[in-house]
């Protein structure tokens, strides 16, 4: 089945700093990738869409340069938190989009990234 | 637009009873609609998907729901719950031929022994 592949699953950083989380689809090309975010005993907010090879379209509200967001391969697609800050620790998912579909879901989700800004 | 209301923040119930989580949406197109399970600090994992023919469906794990259109509900259902059963679960609606899902808020499903 296909499986996509999030990493690091956790990280802990210091405020100020930035932190880049990648989102890989390892056994399908993935044109489109979304990145959510999950605040504690919440839904899951979606942040952008990630298309390879051109910008990401964010949701309204999502400020582009704090969440920079690179989809360079039709496999990879990074999240960067740039300046973090402890506001922004949450749980980021990604998902990958598969042009076919593959164990009956085109849509693929990662583990997530338990992101906390100390 | 899209929007999805989960009726119940948390569900408990007994081993081997019966549970119903409830879902209703909301759009002024064609939609396709989803559930999904989350585990603690893990991703989602689809349960099932109705995208069209047969308003019954049936997924993994023993779960199934119901596409009612008139009612715009797609509640899930299991006639016989398991302690592994504990987790979150989450509806999702997207725009048909869409790629972009739009979640609920989720429901918390415990189950006591």
């Amino acid at each position: 089945g296909a499986v996509v592949s999030q990493h690091p699953s956790r990280v802990i950083c210091k405020s100020g700093t930035s932190v880049k989380i990648e989102c890989r689809s390892l056994d399908f090309q993935a044109t489109t990738m979304f990145w959510y975010r999950q605040f504690p005993k919440q839904s899951l907010m979606l942040m952008a869409t990630s298309n390879e090879g051109s910008k990401a379209t964010y949701e309204q509200g999502v400020e582009k340069d704090k969440f920079l967001i690179n989809h360079a391969s039709l496999t990879l697609s990074t999240l960067t938190v740039t300046s973090a800050h402890p506001e922004d620790s949450s749980f980021y998912i990604c998902s990958a989009f598969a042009a076919e579909p593959i164990s009956n879901s085109p849509l693929h989700f990662g583990n997530g990234t338990r992101l906390t800004v100390t | 637009a899209q929007s999805v209301t989960q009726l119940d923040s948390q569900v408990p119930v007994f081993e081997e009873a019966p549970v119903e989580l409830r879902c209703n949406y909301s759009s002024s197109v064609s939609v396709y609609l989803f559930w999904y399970v989350q585990y603690p600090n893990q991703g989602l994992q689809l349960l099932l998907k109705y995208l069209s023919g047969s308003t019954l469906v049936k997924g993994i794990n023993g779960f199934e729901a119901e596409f009612n259109k008139s009612q715009t509900s797609f509640h899930l259902r299991k006639p016989s719950v398991h302690i592994s059963d504990t987790a979150e679960y989450f509806c999702a609606v997207s725009e048909k031929g869409a790629q972009k899902l739009v979640f609920g808020q989720g429901t918390r499903l415990t189950i006591n022994p």
